[in-house]
C-alpha cells in the first residue's frame, strides 16, 4: 500500500525566508507527483505537477524535484510571504495495482510572519 | 467557466439519514475522486472513477456508495452506516491518462446534528 509522509508537519518562519517542505511515498510505482496549497476551509489548488521522468518544475518562487528512485520530493519556496501561509501538501499519482489512485501526505501548516 | 462545482457547501445531517453530496465537472475528464479532510488530516480516499459505469473503493468506501452514469458527476451518498461523518468532503478530476493533473472543488461540510 503506497504511503505519503509530509516533514515537517508544521513551519514557522520569518518574512524573506527560503524554505523547503519534504515529501516521501513508499511505492516509486508512480507516474506522477502533484503539490497542492489549501487554504483554510478551501479546496485544494494545484501548484506544480512533475511527471515521473522529470527532475523538477519551476513556477516563479516555487521549485519542486522528484527523486522517484529514493521516493522522495522536495517543494522549494524562495523569499517567503505572509501570502503563502496555508498547508501544502503532496500526492502521488499510483501505477501498477493500484493504477490511477490519488494518495496524499497529512500536510505540512507553514506559517510566515511578517 | 470550466471547473468542478461541489454543492452544498454545508450541509447538515441528521442522524440515521442518508445524504447526498454533489459533484459536477465540465473539464471533460475521465477521472473523479472523492476524499475527506478530518481537522488538522491530509485528504483520504473514500472512492474513486477512472470511466463512466465504473468505480473502485478507496481506503475507507465503509459506509458511502457513490455512482457514475454520466460523465461530468459523481454523486456520493453518506449512508447512516456511517459512524463518524462530520467531515470535509473534496471532490476532484483529472483526464484520467496517467501523470496528468488533478484538480478539487471548494469542498462540502457535512454536520451530523
Amino acid at each position: 500500500k503506497q504511503e505519503v509522509t509530509q516533514i515537517p508537519a508544521a513551519l514557522s518562519v520569518p518574512e524573506g525566508e527560503n524554505l523547503v517542505l519534504n515529501c516521501s511515498f513508499t511505492d516509486s510505482a508512480i507516474y506522477n507527483l502533484q503539490w497542492f496549497r489549501q487554504d483554510p476551509g478551501k479546496g485544494l489548488t494545484s501548484l506544480l505537477l512533475i511527471q515521473s521522468s522529470q527532475r523538477e518544475q519551476t513556477s516563479g518562487r516555487l521549485n519542486a524535484s522528484l527523486d522517484k528512485s529514493s521516493g522522495r520530493s522536495t517543494l522549494y519556496i524562495a523569499a517567503s510571504q505572509p501570502g503563502d501561509s496555508a498547508t501544502y501538501l503532496c500526492a502521488v499519482y499510483a501505477g501498477g495495482t493500484s493504477y490511477g489512485k490519488l494518495t496524499f501526505g497529512q500536510g505540512t501548516i507553514l506559517t510566515v510572519h511578517p | 467557466d470550466g471547473g468542478i462545482t461541489q454543492s452544498p457547501k454545508y450541509l447538515f445531517r441528521k442522524e440515521g439519514q442518508n445524504v447526498t453530496l454533489s459533484c459536477e465537472q465540465n473539464l471533460n475528464h475521465d477521472a473523479m475522486y472523492w476524499y475527506r479532510q478530518d481537522p488538522g488530516q491530509g485528504l483520504r480516499l473514500i472512492y474513486y472513477s477512472q470511466i463512466v459505469n465504473d468505480f473502485q473503493k478507496g481506503d475507507i468506501a465503509e459506509g458511502y456508495s457513490v455512482s457514475r452514469e454520466k460523465k461530468e458527476s459523481f454523486p456520493l451518498t453518506v449512508t447512516s452506516a456511517q459512524k463518524n461523518p462530520t467531515a470535509f468532503y473534496l471532490c476532484a478530476s483529472s483526464k484520467g491518462i496517467k501523470g496528468t493533473e488533478a484538480f478539487f472543488g471548494q469542498g462540502t461540510r457535512l454536520t451530523v446534528v
